[in-house]
């Protein structure tokens, strides 16, 4: 069984501020690991995966994670916010075998000017 | 190259209704989810196709949910009854292939009164 917690509901972050955003993990199995952003009224959008390659994994929109095996972590961080970074973000975890996606429950981003 | 897309936008019923979504995958992706989304949890899966066989349906309340991909391409999620609890976004994504990137489309935001 795999399962995915995200520390925090909100995070308010000044423009300019770091990003850094909390996901754990459960997996039975080496895991892949995902981060996506959902803007409002939209679908998902990948932002970066993890698939045992390197363990710092850059993404788009300046967006990077770190995986951390010892830890079972993933958090996704950004040196500098911008305001279009308000959205809100999902860590998702899947099996080595396929793709079955099992989502944390997501980090609303506030970006104040 | 044309997103996920999903209708209606927007659907709201009273319980005990029957209410369908329909998605139609990007064109030549043979794996197809179904994904519920209730406000403020991670989407959760509901039945994923590969063509238009099931490969997993085990989380789909089979009592009044139904899925079909007739053909392979075009998919229908059917609730009925329609209970208060079922009220949520239904996002629909598609891979090229089981191990794929997930494309999600937009949703169907479901209110049930």
């Amino acid at each position: 069984a795999q399962s995915v917690t995200q520390l925090g509901s909100h995070v308010s972050v000044s423009e300019g501020a770091l990003v850094l955003l909390r996901c754990n993990y459960s997996s039975s199995v080496p895991p892949y690991l995902f981060w996506y952003v959902q803007y409002p009224n939209q679908g998902l959008q990948l932002l970066l995966k993890y698939t045992s390659a390197a363990t710092l994994v850059k993404g788009i929109n300046g967006f990077e994670a770190e995986f951390k095996k010892s830890e079972t972590s993933f958090h996704l961080t950004k040196p500098s916010a911008h305001m279009s970074d308000a959205a809100e973000y999902f860590c998702a975890v899947s099996g080595a075998a396929g793709n079955k996606l099992t989502f944390g429950g997501g980090t609303r981003v506030l970006v104040k000017p | 190259e044309a997103g996920v897309a999903q209708s209606p936008r927007y659907k709201i019923i009273e319980k005990r209704q029957s209410v369908a979504f329909w998605c139609n995958p990007i064109s030549g992706h043979a794996t197809l989810y179904w994904y519920q989304q209730i406000l403020g949890q991670g989407p959760k899966l509901l039945i994923q196709f590969q063509n238009n066989g099931v490969v997993d349906d085990s989380q789909l309340p089979k009592d009044r949910f139904s899925a079909e991909r007739l053909k392979g391409v075009d998919s229908t999620l059917k609730i009925q009854p329609a209970k208060l609890e079922d009220s949520a976004v239904y996002l629909c994504a598609s891979s090229l292939a089981l191990d794929g990137e997930q494309f999600f489309g937009p949703g169907t935001r479901l209110t049930v009164l």
